[in-house]
């Protein structure tokens, strides 16, 4: 199975900053993806991060709230900007099990982020 | 695009009783099926997948189920133990698309 680190584990946010979110893998894997997790909550595809091209957002996502980077086939940050009380939430990355195509995700530790 | 619902939302059974938990989807498409475990404050973490190309999966206590023509697919856990406590969430996949239920919380009184 692939080994997800994350950065932060958690943060304390104030309203109207933007905070980075760090997903280092420990193989190289074509796709990542980013998940939200809100209070109580399900687990909600924000956008498939490709190696490459730009990332694909999900209806009701947009690239100027939640900017990503995905600079080479190990990494990729999640940017939660601007942020209000509603965006506490965990944050997941998690990545497919690569060149076996059995549609498995890994999921990451998650970023806890607490706006006030 | 893919839809799942899962149900029921909470479960409480009593220890050595069994649990099960019911989920639908739409897309036809769909052709994995996985079952996901969170404790709290951990990740989730799969427990047990099923293809569409059968119909019953099982490794030890735990078993899913697949009626495609049907499109529902469910968890039964059987002889539940404390430690199956958490919330557990079932998806839906095509081409890596992965779409979760909403979640059902389990808690098996001792």
């Amino acid at each position: 199975s692939a080994v997800i680190s994350q950065k932060p584990s958690r943060d304390i946010c104030q309203r109207g900053t933007s905070l980075t979110i760090q997903c280092q893998v420990d193989s190289q894997v074509t796709m990542m993806f980013w998940y939200r997790q809100q209070p109580g909550q399900s687990l909600t595809l924000i956008a498939t991060a490709n190696q490459g091209s730009e990332a694909t957002y999900e209806s009701g996502f947009v690239i100027d709230k939640f900017p990503i980077s995905r600079p080479n086939l190990t990494f990729s940050t999640l940017t939660v900007s601007n942020m209000s009380p509603e965006d506490s939430s965990i944050y997941l990355c998690s990545v497919p099990r690569e060149f076996a195509n059995t549609g498995e995700l890994f999921f990451g530790e998650g970023s806890r982020l607490t706006v006030l | 695009g893919e839809n799942v619902e899962q149900h029921p939302s909470t479960l409480s059974v009593q220890e050595g009783d069994s649990a099960v938990i019911k989920c639908t989807y739409s897309d036809s498409a769909s052709n994995y099926f996985p079952w996901y475990k969170q404790e709290l404050g951990k990740r989730p973490q799969l427990i047990i997948d099923i293809r569409s190309n059968v119909g019953e999966k099982k490794d030890q206590r735990i078993a899913v189920t697949l009626n495609k023509t049907a499109k529902h697919f469910s968890l039964h856990i059987t002889e539940t133990q404390p430690e199956d406590s958490a919330v557990y969430f079932c998806a839906a996949s095509s081409n890596n698309d992965m779409r979760f239920g909403a979640g059902t919380r389990l808690t098996v009184k001792p």
